[in-house]
């Protein structure tokens, strides 16, 4: 069945360091792809998205490309602030009849000043 | 544009007694999804709704129940409450249920069952 795998956390980094956080994942046909964000207490935050094979998605200084090849949707920050500290989950989204959202299981971001 | 809004945000009950949770989806969103997370199992998918007809449900037991509303809002209903039923319960609302389409997600309401 489809599924998400992110990298274990959590990822310790200090501030205007570079991030990258891994996420592969494992579909038939073509999913779209997001990342999403949950700070302390709160829902989920859609961080980016990309619909096709090449599609890069982009927000608050976040990218990550629809890597068809390698099945894969790795998040990339160039600099992160301790205000980006929270947990990332990778999620997939078929185009057919399921709608379902599959999430990763999550990658907790720790950013110290 | 008001977001997703889930009440309560939080409720303590006891194992066996029965609980309903509301979702408000964003004005002109049909679609509402609900997903269970916790520690262990991480996110999982409950069920889906579009236009008051539940479209997909997830491997949970029969103890877990929605619906949809005319005016798009959803409630989930869990009966005979079990330990293993204390989550933080998330309602996301879509303009449509297809598979480009952003889900924006509420704050969750937390279940503690003791």
């Amino acid at each position: 069945g489809d599924s998400v795998t992110q990298m274990e956390g959590p990822v310790t980094l200090s501030e205007e360091a570079f991030l990258t956080i891994n996420c592969t994942y494992t579909a038939t046909g073509y999913p779209s792809l997001f990342w999403y964000v949950q700070y302390p207490g709160e829902g989920l935050q859609l961080l980016l998205k990309a619909t096709k094979a090449d599609d890069k998605g982009s927000n608050k200084g976040f990218e990550a490309t629809y890597r068809k090849e390698t099945t894969s949707f790795h998040l990339e920050k160039g600099s992160v602030q301790v205000s980006d500290s929270a947990v990332y989950f990778c999620a997939l989204r078929r185009m057919d009849s399921s709608y379902k959202l599959i999430f990763g299981s999550g990658t907790r971001l720790l950013v110290r000043p | 544009k008001a977001g997703v809004t889930q009440t309560p945000r939080y409720l303590i009950k006891t194992r066996g007694q029965q609980v309903t949770l509301s979702c408000s989806p964003i004005s002109g969103h049909r679609s509402v999804s609900w997903y269970q997370q916790t520690p262990g199992q991480g996110l999982q998918f409950l069920f889906e709704y579009f236009s008051e007809t539940q479209r997909n449900k997830g491997n949970f037991p029969g103890r877990f129940s929605g619906r949809q509303f005319s005016n798009s809002r959803s409630e989930m209903n869990v009966s005979t409450l079990e330990l293993g039923d204390s989550a933080l319960y998330l309602c996301a609302s879509s303009l449509d249920p297809t598979g480009a389409t952003e889900a924006f997600f509420g704050q969750g309401t937390r279940l503690t069952v003791v």
